[in-house]
């Protein structure tokens, strides 16, 4: 059973850069025809898709936050990571990793699987 | 792609059937999931492709629509079935989510 776990510092300070890494187990992250990505949810709002990474190594990102964010891949420790710079108060949310299934014959599928949650608040 | 849901939230009772509409500010064919979300957890996955139930799910949910306009139908409402719903666009990035429509117990 496929399995993601967010991990990352919960408090990070304005102006500095939010780090968070995924971590798949039960599977393989460099699995052919699959998005890896972050999709963010400040508390009492709704889902917030921020971006994702092919398994080739396209990225997607969202545009309101393009400027401030990388997404990256690393096969050999079966884990992605999300990078968000210059931080403020809006950018508090719990943020989740997540797998989608690219499109199968014309067949495009939903986010299935989820890590828990991490809640990161910034604040100094 | 902008993502509407109406109603915003609603009261019903055990056994009711549910409908909750999704409207996109464009078309994008069948592109569209619903999702089911409880308070504390990440968000379950339900429907993909406008109706496609995904596995394991409960056979009282269903979905329809393409183009503009989906409809999450609830056949007949169970105990656990009371979260908030969320619709989301997969024709084009960015991806997107509807504002999410809370169902509560009357």
């Amino acid at each position: 059973q496929l399995q993601l776990q967010e991990s990352g510092p919960g408090l990070v300070k304005p102006s500095e850069t939010l780090s968070l890494t995924c971590t798949v187990s039960g599977g393989s992250i460099s699995s052919s025809s699959y998005y890896w990505g972050w999709i963010r949810q400040p508390p009492g709002k709704g889902l917030e898709w921020i971006g994702s990474i092919y398994y080739s190594g396209s990225t997607y990102y969202n545009p309101s936050l393009k400027s401030r964010v990388t997404i990256s891949v690393d096969t050999s420790k079966n884990q992605f990571s999300l990078k968000l710079s210059s931080v403020t108060a809006a950018d508090t949310a719990v943020y989740y990793c997540a797998r989608r299934e690219a499109e199968v014959r014309g067949v495009i599928f939903g986010v299935d699987y989820w890590g828990q949650g991490t809640l990161v608040t910034v604040s100094s | 792609i902008q993502l509407t849901q109406s109603p915003s939230s609603l009261s019903a009772s055990v056994g009711d059937r549910v409908t909750i509409t999704c409207r996109a500010s464009q078309g994008i064919s069948s592109y569209l999931a619903w999702y089911q979300q409880k308070p504390g957890k990440a968000p379950k996955l339900l429907i993909y492709a406008a109706s496609t139930l995904q596995s394991g799910v409960p056979s009282r949910f269903s979905g329809s629509g393409s183009g503009t306009d989906f409809t999450l139908t609830i056949s007949s409402l169970q105990p656990e079935d009371f979260a908030t719903y969320y619709c989301q666009q997969l024709n084009s990035f960015p991806l997107t989510f509807g504002p999410g429509t809370k169902v509560d117990i009357k």
